[in-house]
């Protein structure tokens, strides 16, 4: 069964660092989510993207952040600029039709 | 602001029991409402999700019931077993667009 792959499934960077986030969603998926959960709390929307350009993004989705699509595969969203509060889950989704949207694994991002 | 309202924060059920954990939302224009389950260390996995131009959906154990002009709908999960113990989360969209979740259940289901 396809699915929605992320790497690395932990990353540790410290305050002020770019860290890249990567995933591959499914392969015939039109739109792309990024999503985050801080321990213990609930996911929040970052951005969505589709037709490789944002289509829609929330207020934590700032300067500091930024989202690719360099090929026709990978997802990527990148933080220029790490803060300790950046720390938290980042989950990848994807999207056939805007209805059902699959998750991938989540990369752990630790802000040292 | 939030914009979909979960109930209760946590819930223990015997094996074979029903849990029923409930949303509610506050904006009209929502038009999709999914139910994932998420186990500790991975991600949401999309579990069940309802249109609101129907009232209720059932697949296997799980079951949504939603009320439209009461804002509301809740997850039903008949003979509950100790693999269903996880984090379920509700949410609700508008047109596709970002999910807006709850702020999860954790539910324990004892043998």
């Amino acid at each position: 069964e396809p699915e929605v792959t992320q790497t690395p499934s932990h990353q540790v960077t410290q305050m002020g660092q770019e860290v890249i986030l990567r995933c591959v969603p499914i392969s015939n998926h039109l739109y792309f989510y990024w999503y985050r959960q801080i321990l213990g709390q609930k996911v929040e929307f970052l951005v969505s993207f589709y037709n490789n350009e944002i289509s829609e993004k929330s207020e934590i989705f700032d300067d500091q952040f930024s989202v690719e699509r360099p090929d026709g595969s990978n997802f990527t969203l990148k933080i220029r600029s790490t803060k300790l509060e950046d720390s938290a889950m980042y989950f990848c989704a994807s999207s056939k039709d805007r209805g059902e949207a699959f998750f991938g694994p989540g990369t752990r991002l630790t802000v040292l | 602001q939030q914009q979909v309202k979960q109930s209760p924060q946590s819930l223990i059920v015997q094996k074979g029991g029903i849990s029923i954990i409930n949303c509610a939302y506050e904006n009209t224009a929502f038009d999709y409402f999914p139910w994932y389950q998420q186990f500790p260390g991975k991600g949401p996995a999309l579990l069940i999700a309802i249109r609101p131009d129907v009232s209720e959906k059932k697949e296997g154990r799980f079951t949504i019931s939603f009320n439209k002009s009461a804002k509301q709908f809740s997850l039903h999960i008949m003979d509950s077993q100790p693999g269903d113990s996880a984090t379920y989360f509700c949410a609700a969209s508008m047109s596709g667009n970002q999910f807006y979740f709850g702020t999860g259940t954790s539910l324990t289901v004892i043998p």
